[in-house]
């Protein structure tokens, strides 16, 4: 049983580019939330996706933006990168009955510089 | 701002003592919450979860809940080196967006 699957594992990006990350989700699993980790800090909420829709949003700028395929699987898009984008962004999947009681299932991450 | 404190540590124990973790929460409306133990550059994986007042028990760990104090706290008995890791503190009311710690870093000496 495959757990939650990202790629790539690490890419590096000029300021000003944009870039795009891959999830797919635990089987079973049919909501993804993307979370940014950067170094030292713990991961912060980016949104969540459920049924293709964003379902919340946490505090991070119009530049980050995302989408849910029928699948289940999803992108992070961001645009316009900034050095302080730089980071591990973590895809977390889970069902809706169970997050509450059982948490997210992490996927491994995409390390993220901006250079 | 909805904020989840831990003590950054580091925190060292030797080997076979027990471990003492700590976190303080915020948001009073938040209904559960979560261990996750991180290696150095992997991802989170989840170690207990709770949403009962009191304590909880799982093999070597014991999470522990005072909704009253909005805290939560766990113990790592018997600490082992492949224990050593940073541990996050997470939190959530409605499941849908968790708010974690900047975690604590322990370190079990052989």
């Amino acid at each position: 049983d495959a757990g939650v699957t990202q790629s790539p594992t690490h890419l590096i990006k000029t300021r000003g580019q944009q870039v795009t990350l891959r999830c797919s989700p635990k089987s079973g699993h049919d909501t993804v939330s993307w979370y940014q980790q950067a170094l030292g800090q713990g991961p912060q909420f980016i949104f969540q996706y459920y049924e293709e829709e964003e379902r919340q949003r946490g505090n991070f700028p119009d530049r980050f933006s995302g989408h849910q395929f029928p699948n289940y699987s999803s992108e992070l898009n961001v645009n316009a990168l900034l050095l302080g984008d730089s980071a591990l962004y973590l895809c977390a999947s889970s069902s809706p009955e169970r997050i509450s009681n059982y948490g997210y299932t992490f996927g491994s991450g995409t390390r993220l510089t901006v250079v | 701002q909805k904020e989840v404190e831990q003590n950054s540590g580091p925190l060292s124990v030797p080997e076979g003592a027990i471990a003492s973790l700590n976190c303080t929460y915020s948001d009073r409306g938040s209904q559960s919450f979560f261990w996750y133990r991180q290696y150095s550059g992997k991802s989170p994986e989840l170690i207990m979860f709770i949403y009962s007042n009191g304590d909880k028990e799982d093999g070597r760990f014991t999470a522990q809940l005072n909704k009253a104090s909005q805290y939560v706290s766990l113990l790592i008995r018997d600490s082992q080196p492949s224990d050593s890791a940073t541990y996050l503190c997470a939190v959530t009311n409605t499941g849908n967006q968790f708010y974690f710690g900047t975690g604590t870093s322990l370190t079990v000496i052989p």
